[in-house]
């Protein structure tokens, strides 16, 4: 099956431009997630979806960050005004139908490539 | 709140000899723990989780709930297990948000 797409993959800007991701999950995933993966660091959840809603965005910096995933299939990240500090990986991932809803716990996600965000 | 804590960074291992890449994690209620791996110019991806109790490409990893820790383990480093490796911890928040928490992750390296 074909994986988990991403575009762009390399993304330069300034501070205060603005930037979009734009995602592309497996066929059939319900629940597709965005992290940030810092330099030297894990991957840290930003927001995760279930079909078109938001589960989890606890950890979206809201003021700049912004998400939507309209028909439940492709999903966009925009960022608006960039920071230097947003200089990162950005990771798309999705999953089978939602985690937790047939008791077996959470589903194998799988990971796009990543798009690397350079903010100058 | 749920916590992974890898204390390694790096990690160097001759080939052929065993490798354990620690990790330990924090978390009030029954957590599901995974490894994940990336491979040099690859997606990260899952290695195993601790429910399927399998060895995957000859590594394996126990939850020890008292120590709270899901080791990896392998008895004999091969060169192409270099890779990074993370371990992960899914905590549910609430019903059906299994949060996925990362470690941040340690570089294992084989030396010839």
């Amino acid at each position: 099956e074909a994986g988990v797409a991403q575009s762009p993959r390399y993304k330069i800007i300034e501070k205060r431009q603005s930037v979009a991701f734009w995602c592309n999950p497996i066929s059939g995933h319900a629940t597709l997630y965005w992290y940030q993966q810092i330099l030297g660091q894990g991957p840290k959840l930003l927001i995760q979806f279930q079909n078109n809603g938001v589960v989890d965005d606890s950890q979206l910096p809201k003021d700049r960050f912004s998400a939507e995933r309209l028909k439940g299939v492709d999903s966009t990240l925009k960022i608006q005004p960039a920071k230097l500090e947003d200089s990162a990986v950005y990771l798309c991932a999705s999953s089978l139908p939602a985690p937790g809803t047939s008791g077996r716990g959470q589903y194998e996600q799988y990971f796009g490539p990543g798009t690397r965000l350079t903010v100058t | 709140a749920q916590r992974v804590t890898q204390p390694e960074k790096l990690l160097s291992v001759f080939k052929g000899a065993p490798v354990e890449l620690k990790c330990n994690y924090s978390y009030s209620g029954s957590p599901e723990l995974f490894w994940y791996v990336q491979y040099s110019r690859q997606r990260l991806q899952l290695l195993l989780r601790h429910i399927s109790r399998e060895s995957i490409k000859g590594f394996t990893a126990d939850l020890n709930k008292g120590e709270t820790s899901f080791h990896l383990k392998k008895p004999f480093a091969q060169e192409e297990d270099s890779a990074m490796y993370y371990c992960a911890l899914s905590g549910r928040e609430y019903f059906g948000n299994e949060k996925l928490t990362f470690g941040t992750g340690t570089r294992l390296t084989i030396i010839p």
